[in-house]
């Protein structure tokens, strides 16, 4: 059955610490793999995609993820986070005519 | 460009009610696609129509429908609402082409009283 998992559904973490949150899938197609931001009252938006090519992608504000394929694991990571980072973050998976989407990790960022 | 739009932004109904939500998508786009989204579920797939046609359908009930428009938008309908509607009812709207990402509105929030 196509998935994605989030381990750590509540994070929180002070100002300057470093972040990695866990994303695992499973699909048997071509993977397209997405991390979303919901950010309190906003719409959600992409923060980093993989189509391809170089496994580590950079996204916006200082994001980046890695594509594992052998553990199937796009894990998101940021070296110092910010206060403004207090959001939801959804990792996705492209499949057929569909995302698939985790339950989300809801990160709070203490000042 | 505009983004994705979604009206209206809340709604509260009582059950046994139906509800039409609309979404308009990004110029251009011919992909919508619609997800609730609950606390603790995450977001959970509802459908997805290119071109007038639904392409995929999630596991939610037949009283949840939608169709979508020559002009691309599209509406969600759910009749005889249940208390358990009650959620964040997302559109995303995209090329449908393939190595693309969706775009979001900011929802309907639906209340179920």
């Amino acid at each position: 059955a196509q998935s994605v998992s989030q381990h750590n559904h509540h994070v929180i973490l002070s100002e300057a610490a470093s972040l990695e949150l866990g994303c695992n899938y499973s699909y048997g197609g071509t993977v397209n793999l997405f991390w979303y931001v919901q950010y309190p009252g906003q719409h959600l938006q992409l923060l980093l995609k993989y189509f391809s090519g170089d496994p580590l992608v950079k996204g916006i504000k200082g994001f980046e993820a890695e594509f594992i394929k052998s553990k199937f694991s796009f894990n998101l990571r940021k070296p110092s986070v910010q206060w403004s980072d207090t959001a939801e973050y959804f990792c996705a998976v492209r499949g057929t005519y569909k995302y698939i989407f985790g339950t989300g990790t809801r990160l709070k960022v203490l000042a | 460009k505009a983004g994705v739009t979604q009206t209206p932004r809340y709604l509260i109904k009582t059950r046994g009610q139906q509800v039409t939500l609309s979404c308009s998508p990004i110029s251009g786009h011919r992909s919508v696609s619609w997800y609730q989204q609950t606390p603790g579920q995450g977001l959970q797939f509802l459908f997805e129509y290119f071109s007038e046609t639904q392409r995929n359908k999630g596991n939610f009930p037949g009283r949840f429908s939608g169709r979508q428009f020559s002009n691309s938008r599209s509406e969600m309908n759910v009749s005889t609402l249940e208390l358990g509607d009650s959620a964040l009812y997302l559109c995303a709207s995209s090329s449908g082409a393939g190595n693309t990402e969706a775009f979001f509105g900011q929802g309907t929030r639906l209340t179920v009283v």
